[in-house]
């Protein structure tokens, strides 16, 4: 089964710092990869996904990943972070023949004025 | 506009009780998903169907049950036999592969009282 590791369940950035919140995953194809976010109380929203195009994906409100296949990795990242980037953040891996994802533990981001 | 709505956003329950949950979408989305949230355990898979009649266990499907009747609707029931209810319970649904992503609803929060 695949598996997702988020290293580092709580991130806290200056305003206007980079966000950098990390995401790896385990399999010998390269999957499908998906970066969500939740505010509270609320369901998850899609940030960005991989889906073998550009190995650089870019989402909204800013965000980007990039894809590395030899470090099994898919790190978000933000130039700039704003107040309202306060939230929970969640990676999820799929393989190419499955039909359910596998998220990751979550990561919370505090954006500190 | 399309989306998936859960209802209620908020239920108390007491022990002994079984309860259900709302779950439909007007995506036209084949596949539906019942996840559970609790903190610092990120998301956990309870069921999912991917066509009309048909439904398989996730990781956790002990003390739920779910019924698709319908391709709009995808109802969860927490049966007196879950032992810790209390949590964030989220719906999701897809189009066919996971290619797509996911849209998810806005949960139910159920507290046992």
């Amino acid at each position: 089964a695949q598996s997702v590791t988020q290293l580092g369940s709580h991130v806290s950035v200056s305003e206007g710092a980079l966000v950098l919140l990390r995401c790896n995953y385990s399999s010998s194809v390269p999957p499908y990869l998906f970066w969500y976010v939740q505010y509270p109380n609320q369901g998850l929203q899609l940030l960005l996904k991989y889906t073998s195009a550009a190995t650089l994906v870019k989402g909204i409100n800013g965000f980007e990943a990039e894809f590395k296949k030899s470090e099994t990795s898919f790190h978000l990242t933000k130039p700039s972070a704003h107040m309202s980037d306060a939230a929970e953040y969640f990676c999820a891996v799929s393989d190419r023949a499955g039909n359910q994802f596998y998220f990751g533990t979550g990561t919370s981001l505090t954006v500190i004025p | 506009d399309g989306g998936i709505t859960q209802s209620p956003k908020y239920l108390f329950r007491k022990e002994g009780q079984n309860v259900t949950l709302s779950c439909e979408q007007n995506l036209n989305h084949d596949a539906m998903y019942w996840y559970r949230q609790d903190p610092g355990q990120g998301l956990r898979l309870i069921y999912y169907s991917q066509i009309v009649n048909d439904f398989q266990k996730g990781d956790i499907a002990e003390g739920y049950s779910v019924s698709r009747e319908k391709k709009e609707s995808f109802p969860l029931t927490v049966t007196s036999a879950q032992k810790n209810p209390t949590a964030f319970y989220l719906c999701a649904s897809s189009q066919t592969g996971v290619f797509y992503g996911y849209t998810f609803g806005s949960g139910t929060r159920l507290t046992v009282v």
